[in-house]
């Protein structure tokens, strides 16, 4: 079954860091780009960080440069977001996602096709 | 960041319904949007990549048009299983930016 498992989320103070996993089965990790999304409570999608195949260009949105960190294990098949300095409006579920980046009319495209379940950071003093 | 705009933010509509969202980019954007549907509690799920690609397994009752600045999900007849969020997402550039989100509530 091909799956994605996140974990890592949990309660912590203003300033502080985690360090997200997700770990994938069912499919060659290897092959595919990776995406980190977040979705704060009762509110809409943002897109947070990818990385590619090899780990070798990240990308992230500007609200966390310099604060996060994308990175992934290919051996182990396991993708992480080291989160540091953290604020209150970091509080969100993460997901992870797979980008199957299909190819049409000679263009890459983003397809996040398979997802976790979500894990839940909590900022708060 | 390129924004990407939706509407309506919800709307409300019957089964067998036809329903359109649109969703609409700050600068041109090729073809490079994606739609999801997000039910509360889940993940998103992946409708349509390349602003008009169905992804293999979602019902043909989905389709999805456009390019530049202007896109739509239309939902040809509306089926009960469908409620939920929808969310467009822009890949044409980083940072890639989704919609607020259009949610579909039944009547």
């Amino acid at each position: 079954e091909l799956q994605l498992v996140e974990s890592g989320g949990g309660l912590v103070q203003p300033g502080g860091s985690l360090r997200l996993s997700c770990t994938a089965s069912g499919f060659t990790f290897s092959s595919f780009w990776m995406t980190w999304v977040r979705q704060a409570p009762g509110k809409g999608l943002e897109w947070v960080a990818n990385i590619k195949r090899d780990g070798s260009e990240t990308h992230y949105v500007d609200s966390v440069k310099g604060r996060f960190t994308i990175s992934r294990d290919n051996a182990k098949n396991s993708l992480f977001l080291h989160v540091n300095s953290l604020r209150a409006e970091d509080t969100a579920v993460y997901y992870c996602a797979r980008d199957t980046t299909p190819w049409a009319d000679g263009f890459p495209y983003d397809a996040f096709d398979i997802w976790g379940q979500g894990t839940m950071v909590t900022v708060s003093s | 960041a390129i924004q990407m705009t939706q509407s309506p933010s919800s709307l409300s509509a019957s089964v067998g319904d036809r329903v359109t969202i649109t969703c609409r980019a700050s600068q041109g954007i090729r073809n490079d949007l994606a739609w999801y549907q997000q039910k509360p509690g889940k993940a998103p799920k992946l409708l349509i990549y390349a602003a008009s690609s169905l992804q293999s397994g979602v019902p043909a009752r989905f389709s999805g048009s456009g390019s530049g600045t202007e896109f739509t999900l239309t939902i040809s007849a509306l089926q009960p299983e469908d409620f939920g969020t929808y969310y467009c997402l822009q890949d044409y550039n980083y940072p890639r930016t989704f919609g607020q989100g259009t949610r579909v509530e039944f009547k």
